[in-house]
């Protein structure tokens, strides 16, 4: 079955510290990847996707992601985590063709920052 | 502003009622999805309309219909509520509108909205 599983639920990290959020995805073959933020009240913003080529990808705020095939991971990193990044994290993956809107969703990390 | 109008933002009402949703997509977007997150199942996919059409229907319950309009915005219509219908319930919008450029372009990348929170009594 395809799924998407965020191992943290929760995460709590010092302002200035760096951030890793995991990914862990099952799926038939290599989706499309992605990265949503949801602030509290808010929709979820876009943090950044992989399609194709370089693993190492960038994302807006600072944010990046890696894909590892061979993990199927697709795991969220930040060097320096600002108090304003405090948010559900949600990992999805989506298929490359047909319908490729109707994403997968992990069930989310909260990351709360210490001042 | 993510360019994608939801409304209302919040809505309270009683088992057995039917409430309405409604979305506007981003200018130029053809495609508009609705998904559903709850404490209890996270965010699920519901349905997605293509320029009109249903394209696909996911985890939707038949008391639930949905349709987009001519001027593509969509209505999701919720019937004989009941108390699990509470949720949050978000309209996504895709496509490759002119200008169209950066992070949240392409027909695969899904734009939301922020919400309509539905509390059921």
């Amino acid at each position: 079955a395809q799924s998407v599983t965020q191992p943290d639920i929760h995460i709590t990290v010092s302002e200035g510290a760096s951030l890793e959020l995991r990914c862990n995805y099952s799926y038939g073959a290599t989706p499309y990847l992605f990265w949503y933020v949801q602030s509290p009240g808010q929709g979820l913003q876009l943090l950044l996707k992989y399609f194709s080529g370089d693993t190492l990808v960038q994302g807006i705020k600072g944010f990046e992601a890696e894909f590892k095939r061979s993990q199927s991971s697709f795991n969220l990193r930040k060097p320096s985590v600002h108090w304003s990044d405090a948010a559900e994290y949600f990992c999805a993956v989506g298929r490359r063709s047909g319908n490729t809107g109707k994403l997968i969703f992990g069930q989310g990390t909260t990351l709360q920052v210490k001042p | 502003d993510s360019g994608v109008t939801q409304t209302p933002k919040h809505l309270i009402t009683a088992t057995g009622q039917r409430v309405t949703l409604r979305c506007s997509p981003r200018s130029g977007d053809l495609s508009v999805y609705w998904y559903q997150q709850s404490l209890d199942q996270g965010l699920q996919f519901l349905i997605h309309y293509y320029n009109g059409e249903e394209r696909a229907k996911g985890n939707i319950l038949e008391r639930f219909s949905a349709q987009q309009f001519p001027d593509l915005h969509s209505e999701l219509n919720l019937s004989s509520l009941e108390l699990g219908d509470s949720a949050l319930y978000f309209c996504a919008s895709s496509g490759r509108g002119p200008g169209r450029l950066g992070l949240n372009s392409g027909a695969n990348v899904l734009t939301f909205g922020a919400g309509s929170r539905l509390t059921v009594l």
